[in-house]
């Protein structure tokens, strides 16, 4: 069975930085893209950033760019977010996805593995 | 304010055939296709529908998707308790160089 477990969420002040972890298992890591998607509380689910399966397309929202970097190692079959300057709006609850389409970007094969998600509060 | 719209609740008796629908425009909905996912509270949203239509193994038949021009539909039929969950679309919007999801829609089996 296909599983993500995501890690690292925390309450931080406004300003500083957090690195979010995803471990992935049941399924080949390296042979899939992977997404980042938030959810702030009483919102809709946002899409925060995707990789490639072999990191040579990424791709972010405009509201993080400049701010989160993605990242994945494939020998560790995991997938980090580095997130700086965070803001309070980036409040949420972070989940950890899989495109659903082997070696593919595109969206058409939907997000078909997601962890439980991660929580970051940013607070002073 | 999302850039697909859902409506913010439905609701249906057991038994009964429920529509979701979901309006975007010519650069999201209007040339992409289109993904549903189901929210659980407490877990972790769940693929129901992909590529406008598509059902994951695993997902029952009472579920289906369409599209059409900028506008989806999610349709459960033979409406169940355990349906009671949140339902957003999600589609690539070619504009804004990004993916986007409805607000999601609060379905309630009354």
């Amino acid at each position: 069975e296909a599983l993500l477990v995501e890690s690292g969420g925390a309450l931080v002040q406004p300003g500083r930085s957090l690195r979010l972890s995803c471990s992935a298992s049941g399924f080949t890591f390296e042979s899939y893209a992977m997404y980042w998607v938030r959810q702030a509380p009483g919102k809709g689910l946002e899409w925060v950033s995707t990789i490639s399966y072999n990191s040579e397309y990424i791709h972010y929202a405009d509201f993080v760019k400049g701010r989160f970097t993605i990242s994945r190692d494939n020998a560790k079959n995991s997938l980090y977010l580095q997130m700086d300057s965070l803001s309070t709006e980036d409040t949420a609850l972070y989940y950890c996805t899989k495109n659903g389409g082997l070696y593919s970007n595109s969206w058409y094969y939907g997000m078909d593995v997601w962890g439980q998600g991660t929580t970051v509060t940013v607070s002073s | 304010q999302s850039v697909l719209t859902q409506p913010p609740s439905v609701s249906g008796t057991p038994g009964q055939r429920v529509i979701i629908s979901c309006s975007g425009s010519s650069s999201n909905i209007g040339t992409n296709t289109v993904n549903w996912y189901q929210h659980l509270p407490q877990t972790a949203p769940k693929l129901l529908i992909y590529g406008d239509n598509q059902r994951p193994s695993g997902v029952p038949d009472r579920f289906s998707g369409s599209k059409s021009g900028t506008s989806a539909s999610l349709a459960i039929t033979g409406l169940q308790s355990e349906d009671e969950a949140a339902y957003s679309c999600a589609a690539w919007d070619d504009t804004l160089g990004s993916g986007v999801f409805g607000g999601g829609t609060k379905l309630t089996v009354l």
